[in-house]
């Protein structure tokens, strides 16, 4: 079993869609939370990252952590063509200050938003 | 101010042929990592370099070897390309923080065919 599991996908939506992208993890010593968006052809970029659990929102993007449950949850508003791109979450533990932090990822999610 | 930069951006190799990945950021980040993305497995982790002089192995570092030529320079080799080395390399770098919170910035990626 993955440590992080990512419903692949694919998402099509039509615009002004509200979008829900979910992830589950197994391991409760992840303290770090993390949404990357990643264009087709391109590197992954960070959206959005949170710490334990609640919600963080940012502009269109709401990122939400259930510790209890071992959910994270990226929520879409008013969903653009310009979001059509994979998402991937990520996540890790608590690391020394200072050092390196590794990323366990997700297998990604697909969206396409429909003009 | 270029980011995270990768060469080549693809290849081509024959089985049993040895190649370099070359990576440089100009963000002085003291973290640098090598992943790699295949379809329905997410991004794993090969090498990081928590900082200049160091590297560790990640979750799949065999076929592969690092080096952090100095601060702004990690390179991943392959020593005898196998088929199953086919995939999208990215490398990323970080910077070192105290709190919560750490962004891995990638670069656009190198393709790799091994026939």
């Amino acid at each position: 079993q993955k440590e992080v599991e990512q419903d692949p996908g694919p998402l099509s939506v039509p615009e002004g869609a509200i979008v829900s992208l979910n992830c589950t993890y197994s391991n409760s010593a992840f303290q770090y939370f993390m949404w990357y968006r990643q264009y087709s052809r391109k590197g992954p970029e960070l959206l959005m990252y949170t710490y334990s659990s609640g919600n963080k929102e940012d502009g269109r993007f709401t990122a939400q952590v259930d510790k209890s449950s071992k959910y994270i949850s990226l929520f879409i508003r008013d969903s653009q063509p310009s979001d059509s791109a994979t998402y991937l979450c990520a996540t890790s533990v608590a690391g020394s200050s200072g050092s390196a932090r590794q990323l366990t990822f997700g297998s990604g999610t697909q969206l396409t938003v429909l003009p | 101010n270029a980011g995270v930069t990768q060469t080549p951006k693809f290849q081509v190799l024959k089985t049993g042929q040895s190649m370099t990945l070359q990576c440089a950021q100009d963000m002085n980040h003291n973290s640098m990592y090598w992943y790699r993305q295949d379809p329905g497995m997410g991004l794993r982790l090969i090498y990081y370099s928590a900082s200049e002089g160091t590297t560790d192995k990640g979750e799949v570092p065999n076929g592969y070897n690092v080096s952090r030529l100095n601060k702004r320079e990690f390179s991943l080799r392959l020593e005898s390309a196998a088929p199953s080395q086919t995939s999208v390399y990215f490398c990323a770098s970080s910077e070192r923080r105290r709190v919560a919170g750490e962004t891995q910035y990638f670069g656009p990626g190198t393709r790799l065919l091994v026939l």
